[in-house]
């Protein structure tokens, strides 16, 4: 158990409707970061927020947009849904903003758009 | 583009010999290397790491290989133990304008055999 929670494990929704994704990172972390692993490709960046701030942006959507609340959880938002957007999306934690540390990532969130 | 990659989509060893996963980048500003470890409904867990500077790392049965000349990275497990069976991922990060990227392979799977 990396200490790293998400929720839901499992979400199943309509294209064109729009989701949230929730994490809550390790105690004491301040770091999160979001990654989209698709069928068989490898994990995709997506976004890292340190202390509220965001510090890092990958390939991330337009679509697509998070935040980290003073309590340090982060959500992430996916609207108007599109069938390429079934995938894992994990959520990963770490204790400094540097990019030269090791990530705790959670169990993931599977997200099915039919 | 796939900045990180890895060539061999799985792998068999014989339980007690080595196993040894590669790793090729094109990206020469790569600067800290990891890999990380995943079992089937888990997030990845990390193994090892190792920075540009170097071009070895030990940790136990795992040793890192980094030949910066050749843009390639190696992990070696010795001796390999059926519970090594997974999919490892190797991930590179760089800064680039005072921001991280952070690039994943899409993973070998090892299957180690009793």
């Amino acid at each position: 158990d990396s200490g790293v929670t998400q929720t839901p494990k499992h979400l199943i929704t309509a294209t064109g409707q729009r989701v949230t994704l929730r994490c809550s990172p390790r105690s004491g972390d301040l770091s999160v970061y979001w990654y989209q692993q698709s069928l068989d490709q490898g994990l995709q960046f997506l976004i890292q927020y340190y202390n509220g701030e965001e510090r890092a942006k990958g390939n991330i959507l337009e679509r697509f947009s998070a935040q980290q609340f003073p309590d340090l959880h982060s959500e992430l938002n996916l609207s108007s849904l599109e069938l390429g957007d079934s995938a894992l999306y994990f959520c990963a934690s770490s204790t400094r903003w540097t990019g030269y540390n090791e990530q705790f990532f959670g169990p993931g969130t599977r997200l099915t758009v039919l | 583009d796939q900045q990180v990659k890895q060539n061999s989509p799985s792998l068999s060893v014989q339980e007690g010999r080595i196993s040894i996963l590669n790793c090729d980048y094109t990206n020469s500003m790569f600067d800290y290397f990891l890999w990380y470890k995943k079992y089937p409904a888990e997030g990845p867990t990390f193994l090892i790491s190792i920075s540009s500077i170097k071009d070895k790392n030990e940790d136990g049965r795992f040793t890192v290989f980094l030949n910066k000349s050749a843009k390639h990275l190696s992990l070696h497990i010795v001796p390999s133990q059926p519970g090594d069976s997974a999919v490892y991922f190797c991930a590179a990060t760089t800064i680039t304008s005072g921001t991280y990227k952070y690039i994943f392979g899409t993973g070998t799977r090892l299957k180690v055999l009793a």
